[in-house]
């Protein structure tokens, strides 16, 4: 059981716009610390792909987009594309357990 | 271009004890936090361990609390995560991983390819 929790899966059409939802709790967002997006890859290493929020690192396409409100975080994807296929963690920081937490981790498929 | 490259990983009996190694290049590898992070098989990420720039403080995930070591040798850009008393459980991809800049250092900017421990009889 992860201690951030996010949908299993979820799917959308090439151009079409996804969000990854992230659910937190007192101790972590609710606590004011961050959320941080992940994307990963079959085979290969997490690469960040939003910190603090909504801020992207160097080279990480505007399509992706990321908010937090309260203890519900959201990553948004804008016009999807295939190679976009890709499991997607969210990530903080815990208070109540003094340790970085993910969230389980969301499969999406492009159909 | 910031690079992390473990090493060390492999089969291990239940009980047994293993060492990782990630060597760290392209930056300033004393100026950052480093955290250890784990993957099984087919399942999502953990934290295990971390370690300030300087090596003074680590966290443990209770997960691995006592049976899990982490150190690091910033003359020669290298961080180590020390594991004893393995279990089947244990079986995991271990990254190392860089945190994002301070002060807060709440993310984790960059990764290793990750080495494979697999525990088993």
């Amino acid at each position: 059981q992860s201690v951030l929790t996010q949908p299993p899966s979820v799917s959308g059409a090439p151009g079409q716009r996804v969000t990854i939802s992230c659910t937190g709790s007192r101790s972590n967002f609710g606590t004011g610390f961050d959320v941080h997006w992940y994307q990963q890859f079959p085979g290969t290493a997490p690469k960040l792909l939003i910190y603090t929020n909504n801020n992207r690192p160097t080279g990480v396409p505007d399509r992706f987009s990321g908010s937090r409100s309260g203890t519900l975080a959201s990553l948004a994807i804008t016009g999807l594309q295939g190679d976009d296929e890709a499991v997607y963690f969210c990530q903080s920081y815990d208070s109540a357990l003094n340790g970085w937490v993910f969230g389980g981790g969301t499969k999406l498929t492009v159909l | 271009q910031v690079q992390l490259e473990e090493s060390g990983g492999g089969l291990v009996k239940p009980g047994g004890s293993l060492r990782l190694s990630c060597e760290a290049s392209g930056f300033i590898f004393s100026d950052y936090y480093m955290s250890w992070i784990r993957q099984a098989p087919g399942k999502g990420l953990e934290w295990i361990a971390h370690v300030t720039s300087s090596g003074g403080t680590t966290d443990f995930a209770d997960s691995v609390k006592g049976r899990v070591s982490i150190s690091r040798d910033n003359a020669n850009s290298r961080l180590y995560l020390h594991m004893s008393n393995l279990r089947v459980d244990d079986t995991a991809v271990y990254y190392c991983s860089r945190h994002g800049v301070k002060p807060a250092a709440t993310w984790f900017d960059s990764w290793g390819q990750g080495a494979l421990v697999t525990v088993s009889s």
